[in-house]
């Protein structure tokens, strides 16, 4: 069955650090995009790929990037890990753009210290 | 800008206890409205989709509705597993997906 799978699921990291949170999908969706989820804000778009080569930010960039070199994987750096950057980080991968529903990862939970 | 919000915050229903949640929303024009749900622990999972007023889906116990301010999931007889967070996103002109914070609820016996 396709899946979407993230690692690590969790990760304890000190501040300053540059982490790499990896997700793979065997969905072969174009479509794919990193969340992170933090109380009272609900999931918040990191950024997003609409194909290989392709990356776009979302609405809480600062402080990471991504690349697609292929069509399965969507890894996410935090280039100088910050505090701040504790939270969960959900992948989701979906066919269509605007009217199919995401399908997501099972998540990784990072913790900065 | 895009708007989603979720009530009530969290939920308790004895087994049975039918009751609705809500999700109201503003979107320059709106392409989907997306019900999830998520366990603890997991990635959210997609429940139903809906694109325009009027429009309803069922899956078992639970009901989405849609109208052209907000979205109902009605849950009928919930029993103890359907337990979860669930999550109202909207695509709207932006093309992405705009989640609302969520409805924690808990069902006992």
């Amino acid at each position: 069955d396709a899946e979407i799978t993230q690692s690590p699921r969790h990760k304890i990291t000190e501040t300053g650090r540059q982490v790499t949170l990896a997700c793979h999908q065997t969905w072969n969706h174009n479509n794919m995009f990193w969340y992170r989820q933090d109380l009272g804000h609900g999931l918040r778009l990191i950024h997003y790929s609409y194909g290989v080569q392709d990356t776009n930010k979302g609405e809480v960039s600062d402080g990471y990037s991504v690349s697609r070199s292929n069509t399965e994987d969507l890894p996410l750096t935090l280039e100088s890990a910050a505090s701040s950057q504790t939270s969960v980080y959900f992948c989701a991968s979906s066919e269509r753009i605007e009217e199919d529903e995401q399908f997501f990862g099972p998540g990784t939970r990072l913790t900065v210290l | 800008e895009d708007q989603v919000t979720q009530s009530p915050e969290a939920l308790r229903l004895q087994e049975g206890e039918s009751s609705s949640l809500n999700c109201s929303y503003t979107v320059s024009g709106l392409r989907g409205l997306f019900w999830y749900r998520q366990d603890p622990g997991k990635g959210p999972e997609f429940l139903f989709t809906l694109y325009s007023a009027g429009e309803e889906k069922e899956k078992e116990r639970l009901k989405a509705t849609l109208t052209k301010k907000e979205s109902f999931l009605h849950i009928t007889a919930p029993k103890p597993e359907d337990s979860a967070t669930y999550l109202c996103a909207l695509s709207g002109t932006a093309s992405k997906l705009t989640f609302g914070t969520g409805t924690r609820l808990q069902v006992t016996l």
